[in-house]
């Protein structure tokens, strides 16, 4: 069965530092999505992609964060200058299309550790 | 604005048992789908069902089932036969037929199951 995969599973960093994390949505998957989940707390929605160009954005989503899909298998979310309230496990997540009846499937995350 | 209610932090089920999740939520749009996923320790969010706002029949999914009662807006999930692997937070979520929206997460509810 497709599955989205996601890349490190545990990424430790400096504060300040840069890091990208990587995301392999299901193949025919159009639309994707980062959220993310603070330890202990519900998950929260960061931001959309179809096309090439973001659909929408959460006030989290500030100008320290980007996403790309560099070709056609990987989309990345790339914090510029890590912080050490960035600490939270990262989804990504896709979709076929991107009404209200339509499942996002998650991958099993990435744990960001600022120090 | 949508929002999703999970008053339930905690919940203890015996092993063969059914437990009910609740969750409410709310939506000015009248088309919109209710979600159920599960987190086990590990971390990943694994989707369980889905729910659209326009179904007659609640859904069910094997084990699962959701209690669908729109005039109540509630969704809650009703696992049948408890297994020790059911252990985990369970998110409720939705998303309303608004173009690309994001899904919208409860704060979850950990369930425990006891042999």
């Amino acid at each position: 069965e497709p599955e989205v995969t996601q890349t490190p599973s545990h990424q430790v960093t400096q504060m300040g530092q840069e890091v990208i994390l990587r995301c392999v949505p299901i193949s025919n998957h159009l639309y994707f999505y980062w959220y993310r989940q603070i330890l202990g707390q519900k998950v929260e929605f960061l931001v959309s992609f179809y096309n090439n160009e973001i659909s929408e954005k959460s006030e989290i989503f500030d100008d320290q964060f980007s996403v790309e899909r560099p070709d056609g298998s990987n989309f990345t979310l790339k914090i510029r200058s890590t912080k050490l309230e960035d600490s939270a496990m990262y989804f990504c997540a896709s979709s076929v299309q991107a009404d209200h009846i339509d499942t996002q499937y998650f991958g099993p995350g990435t744990r960001l550790t600022v120090l | 604005a949508q929002k999703i209610t999970q008053t339930q932090p905690g919940m203890f089920v015996q092993e063969k048992e059914a437990v009910t999740l609740d969750c409410t939520y709310d939506t000015s749009d009248p088309s919109y789908g209710l979600f159920w996923y599960k987190q086990p320790s590990s971390g990943e969010m694994i989707f369980l069902i889905y729910q659209g706002s326009y179904d007659q029949q609640n859904a069910t999914e094997g084990r699962y089932s959701l209690n669908f009662q729109k005039a109540r807006k509630s969704a809650n999930l009703v696992i049948s036969a408890s297994q020790l692997g059911d252990s985990a937070m369970y998110f409720c979520a939705m998303r309303d037929a608004s173009g690309n929206t994001p899904l919208v997460f409860g704060k979850g509810t950990r369930l425990s199951v006891i042999a």
